[in-house]
């Protein structure tokens, strides 16, 4: 079983559409999680990092942390054909620290239809 | 502000070449470094990270290697290139107590 599970998609929604990325863990000590953004053939951008459970909410973007389900989620509210993007989840045991490796999700690829 | 840059941005190369590829971060001292694969369909890799000169931990036996010569300099190299060494490269970087933050990557095709 992979630590981090994420489905590959792709997921096509039309402009404006809630989008809901998700992903499950296996490892409950896991404590940071956080979403990167992907474009076509950049490299992965920093989205919205999370602590323990709960929301954290900027701008259109929302995370969620359910741990006692070992469950994120990414919401975007009014999606925009420019979040069209392969969206990647990332978690860790410790925020910082000497080496900070990070789990991460195979990515969702998402389309927004105009 | 911080800014990483890798290069070069893409590279074909022949099996049995030597391979180097380089990556700098501007704006921060003394930061951790990464060197990811990523392959399609297959997420990331990590292959090495450091965090100082010539500090250089790895995290899947292959034929790559890295080093680190400067603070903010990491090199990734190989004698002799395989197939299966193909796949997007992507350089991180990541301060004391910060996540990682990625450069533009280098896409290598090995023929």
């Amino acid at each position: 079983q992979k630590e981090v599970e994420q489905d590959p998609g792709p997921l096509s929604v039309p402009e404006g559409a809630i989008v809901s990325l998700n992903c499950t863990y296996s490892n409950s000590a896991f404590q940071y999680f956080m979403w990167y953004r992907q474009y076509s053939r950049k490299g992965p951008e920093l989205l919205m990092y999370t602590y323990s459970s709960g929301n954290k909410e900027d701008g259109r973007f929302t995370a969620q942390v359910d741990k006692s389900s070992k469950y994120i989620s990414l919401f975007i509210r009014d999606s925009q054909p420019s979040d069209s993007a392969t969206y990647l989840c990332a978690m860790n045991l410790n925020y910082g620290g000497a080496t900070n490796k990070l789990i991460f999700g195979t990515g969702t690829l998402l389309a927004v239809q105009p | 502000s911080q800014t990483i840059h890798q290069w070069p941005a893409t590279l074909v190369q022949p099996v049995g070449s030597p391979l180097s590829l380089e990556c700098t971060v501007e704006g921060t001292s003394n930061p951790n470094l990464y060197w990811y694969r990523q392959a399609a369909g297959r997420g990331l890799q990590l292959l090495f990270y450091s965090v100082g000169i010539g500090q250089i931990s790895s995290e899947v036996p292959q034929n790559l290697s890295a080093s680190r010569p400067q603070d903010r300099q990491f090199i990734l190299s190989s004698k002799k290139l395989l197939l299966s060494d193909s796949g997007f490269y992507l350089c991180a970087w990541s301060g004391a107590r910060d996540t990682q933050y990625f450069g533009p990557g280098t896409r290598l095709t090995v023929l």
